[in-house]
């Protein structure tokens, strides 16, 4: 079945150590986004590319980066993690129409020691 | 102004019930998609139901229906016989022109037995 593929399901992580998750899809869509989801909160979106153009949001911290190196990857890259970047990521694609939906990974889960 | 509302942070409903969440938008375009996704405690989101703005018809998949009133900027879900499995948190979101997805702040919604 074609689908989204975040790894690892679970990651723990030193406080100030790099981190990378991974993303992966199977749909050919043109667009991937990365988001952040905070405990009973509404996911908030980091960053999305339309094909290799990145778009940041202007509040994404400069911590947050990312690197998308062909259709189907996408890495979110954490430099210096803080404790206040334990959260749920959730990794999503769609195709650029405005009625397509979202599809998502099952999400990786950072902790922070 | 938020684009999404959900003015219901938790609801409960009898197993085998119908139950309707609630999401007003805030757009000025004229086309635009709404969406509706379902976030068991596990923590990956699942696609359920898609309106769009020139759509005449609600939407309807399986269970799962939109109530949507476009004078009114409201877009409700309706899930028909309740089922336990149903417990999850509903999120409410819009897409407008571009690739961004504004999403609400969430519904839990518990199925009591």
């Amino acid at each position: 079945d074609a689908m989204v593929i975040q790894n690892p399901r679970y990651q723990v992580t030193q406080f100030g150590k790099p981190v990378t998750l991974s993303c992966s899809q199977t749909l050919n869509h043109n667009v991937m986004y990365w988001y952040q989801q905070k405990s009973s909160q509404a996911p908030k979106l980091l960053f999305h590319y339309y094909d290799k153009d990145f778009n940041n949001e202007a509040d994404t911290p400069d911590n947050f980066q990312s690197r998308r190196p062909n259709t189907s990857f996408c890495f979110l890259d954490i430099r210096s993690p803080g404790l206040g970047d334990a959260a749920m990521y959730l990794c999503a694609t769609s195709r650029n129409q405005r009625n397509q939906p979202q599809h998502f990974g099952d999400g990786t889960r950072l902790s922070i020691l | 102004a938020q684009k999404i509302t959900q003015t219901q942070p938790g609801m409960f409903v009898q197993e085998k019930e119908a139950v309707t969440l609630d999401c007003t938008y805030d757009t000025s375009d004229q086309s635009y998609g709404l969406f509706w996704y379902k976030q068991p405690s596990s923590g990956e989101m699942i696609f359920l139901i898609y309106q769009g703005s020139y759509d005449e018809q609600n939407a309807t998949e399986g269970r799962y229906s939109l109530n949507f009133q476009k004078a009114r900027k409201s877009a409700n879900l309706v899930i028909s016989a309740s089922q336990l499995g149903d417990s999850a948190m509903y999120f409410c979101a819009m897409r407008e022109a571009g690739n961004q997805f504004y999403f609400g702040t969430g519904t839990s919604l518990t199925v009591i037995p």
